[in-house]
């Protein structure tokens, strides 16, 4: 069994400051992570994802994630935000033949 | 690189019609997955398969149904289309170790199904 929780709805940050978007996962498998985002009308990019290499995971735009086994988490950060990154963020856990996914975190970039 | 093809982009269906969906996953991937999307809503798990025979079921309705075929190709057929129905359906393709893990998760860009 596995179960994924984004323990923000929404997140509100200023463009140019940090993003941290929280997510914390339960899996009886190893569990492979990923973060995808989800912009209007849009399908599901993936940002990056984590199969039980490097705990550090760097993805596209800036983004990264770091896997933390003792706390289960797995939260995204980007060190500067950008109007462009306003969006629906998903968390997702893999593991035995499906994917779950988290209910989603709104990021809003205000000027 | 070559992705997961979802077709078509965008469906309008009446109730009570039915609906195919197709979904053409990326070369030498051997697992499709269906999710549903609704307004608003988290992406939900309706159905996989692996190696052309179903793998795991979500939370399909009894009106659906789901085939893989010889080319791994996935086809999700709806029928008696509820106006509930209407949604984002997305395929994701994979290609599964022997150790059962899961690797190169990639999305299509999903089948937007209004029901009038």
């Amino acid at each position: 069994a596995q179960s994924v929780t984004q323990l923000d709805s929404h997140v509100s940050v200023s463009e140019g400051t940090p993003v941290l978007l929280r997510c914390n996962y339960s899996s009886s498998y190893s569990p492979s992570l990923f973060w995808y985002v989800q912009h209007p009308n849009k399908g599901l990019q993936l940002l990056l994802k984590y199969t039980s290499a490097a705990t550090l995971v760097k993805g596209i735009n800036g983004f990264e994630a770091e896997f933390k086994k003792s706390e289960t988490s797995f939260h995204l950060t980007k060190p500067s935000a950008h109007m462009s990154d306003a969006a629906e963020y998903f968390c997702v856990v893999g593991g035995g033949n499906k994917l779950t996914f988290g209910t989603g975190t709104q990021l809003k970039v205000e000027l | 690189a070559a992705g997961v093809i979802q077709s078509p982009r965008h469906l309008i269906k009446e109730k009570r019609e039915t609906a195919t969906l197709k979904c053409y996953p990326i070369p030498r991937h051997d697992t499709v997955y269906w999710y549903q999307q609704g307004p608003g809503q988290d992406p939900q798990f309706l159905i996989s398969f692996y190696e052309k025979m179903q793998s795991d079921k979500g939370s399909i309705p009894d009106r659906f149904s789901a085939q893989q075929f010889s080319d791994y190709h996935s086809e999700l057929n709806m029928s008696s289309l509820e106006l509930g129905d209407s949604a984002l359906y997305f395929c994701a393709s994979s290609l599964t170790s022997p150790g059962q893990s899961h690797y190169g998760y990639t999305f299509g860009s999903g089948t937007r199904l209004t029901v009038v």
